[in-house]
């Protein structure tokens, strides 16, 4: 299996403009997880899916951030508009089952610079 | 308020010696626990996590945890250590509910020393 796939790797943009981070989960996994990681804050759970639906966006910073999954093999994580202390690596984890059960797989993160 | 304590930002310890990483939560329930690793070039991994049951939990490459609820403490441990455990490692505490909250700790780097 070729992992969690996260696509860009590496993201530069400018204030004000609109990023789009795209996930792919292993297949077969029910859960996918989107973390950020800053400096200043650390790790932090935004979202996590089951079965395609959100479950829990509590740790979503703010309305210029979305998430969506629009089926098993994919999901996207956006920001409009984008500022700078948007800057960070954001991870996109899978696992079959939950957080009891399942073991989270993380992709390879993309590291995102708002300029 | 929930929270969780990694009191050492760094830790070192000599190839083959024990080592332990620490950690202490507070949470409103009762807890899930975790633990990750973020090695320099391989991103971050999962070690292991504490649901129910018994309190000696055991993870990958070798490490353990021991949940302790009436110290509220899930330090990482491992009985004899690699230089390529050199790593950033995180702890993590979750209420036991699907809606609940996840808090990390802020991270202790270990290095191994051959």
């Amino acid at each position: 299996d070729a992992g969690v796939i996260q696509s860009p790797r590496h993201e530069v943009t400018e204030m004000g403009q609109e990023v789009t981070l795209r996930c792919k989960p292993i297949s077969g996994h029910d859960y996918l997880f989107w973390y950020r990681q800053t400096m200043m804050r650390g790790l932090e759970l935004l979202i996590y899916f089951n079965n395609n639906v959100p479950i829990d966006d509590s740790g979503m910073p703010e309305d210029r951030f979305s998430a969506k999954m629009p089926n098993a093999s994919f999901s996207t994580l956006k920001i409009q508009p984008s500022e700078p202390r948007d800057s960070a690596v954001y991870f996109c984890a899978s696992s079959l089952g939950g957080w009891d059960q399942g073991t989270q797989y993380f992709g390879p993160g993309t590291r995102l610079l708002v300029l | 308020a929930q929270s969780v304590a990694q009191p050492e930002d760094q830790v070192n310890v000599a190839e083959g010696n024990p080592l332990t990483v620490k950690c202490t939560y507070s949470v409103s329930g009762n807890p899930y626990l975790f633990w990750y690793v973020q090695y320099p070039n391989r991103g971050l991994q999962f070690l292991l996590k504490y649901i129910t049951g018994d309190n000696l939990v055991k993870g990958s490459y070798g490490f353990e945890a021991e949940f302790n609820k009436s110290q509220t403490s899930f330090h990482l441990k491992k009985p004899s250590a690699l230089v390529s455990d050199s790593a950033l490692y995180f702890c993590a505490v979750r209420d036991n509910t699907n809606a609940g909250k996840s808090t990390f700790g802020d991270g202790t780097t270990l290095t191994v020393k051959p």
